[in-house]
């Protein structure tokens, strides 16, 4: 069964630090995966795409990274600022249908507080 | 910011009334998506169009329905709201030339609450 997980759930942290956001997902075949961020009571935006062949992404203050082998993809988020306050939502498109289809992780709630 | 627009942003409405959710894009775009969205969950596709007058099922069902009249039009309909289907609906479209590149772009969402 194709899924997404993502760890941790929820995250809390302090302005100016960094954290990280996981997502282990078991889709195949894979196509590619992005990592999007949903404003609450918005829809989701893309932050990065990453192919196969890629192994790290950057978007300003956003990394993401990708191990295809292991099926693990992180995102990186420096320097955090209060608009970072959003849900992270891990998606990974696979190769075997035209609609292109995409399979969503449940997200990770970060919280930057000042 | 993606050229897809979703109306009514917020909507409360009581049982048993028939409601429309709007969703145009003005990028063009042939295929076309409606998702719902619950607190905390995953999005679930419960329709999607390749393009005009073509529209299908997704994987969660849903007793809505949908219509493709026009390329930058996706309405959905309920035709008799119950509160199992307060939720969070958001429309996508995509221009599905690349399958390894195929972007979805998200509208801001409709906010249902039916009582």
């Amino acid at each position: 069964k194709n899924q997404v997980e993502q760890s941790p759930q929820s995250l809390i942290i302090l302005e100016g630090k960094n954290c990280t956001l996981q997502c282990n997902y078991t889709v195949s075949p894979f196509s590619n995966l992005r990592w999007y961020k949903q404003d609450t009571g918005r829809g989701p935006v893309s932050l990065t795409i990453m192919t196969f062949s890629e192994n790290t992404k950057s978007n300003g203050r956003y990394t993401a990274t990708l191990d295809a082998d292991t099926k693990q993809s992180s995102l990186h988020i420096t320097a955090s600022q209060l608009s970072d306050s959003a849900s992270y939502i891990c998606v990974v498109s696979d190769r075997g249908s035209t609609l292109g289809r995409l399979y969503f992780g449940r997200g990770t709630q970060l919280t930057v507080w000042p | 910011e993606a050229d897809i627009y979703q109306t009514p942003r917020y909507l409360v409405i009581g049982t048993g009334k028939k409601i429309t959710l709007e969703c145009s894009q003005t990028m063009g775009h042939d295929k076309m998506y409606w998702y719902q969205q619950d607190p905390g969950m995953e999005l679930h596709l419960i329709h999607y169009s390749y393009g005009v007058n073509s529209t299908e099922k997704g994987d969660l069902s849903s007793e809505s329905t949908v219509s493709r009249i026009r390329t930058e039009h996706f309405p959905l309909t309920l035709e008799s709201a119950r509160p199992s289907h307060t939720s969070q609906y958001l429309c996508a479209s995509s221009n599905g030339t690349s399958d390894a590149y195929n972007e979805q772009f998200f509208g801001p969402g409709t906010r249902l609450t039916v009582l």
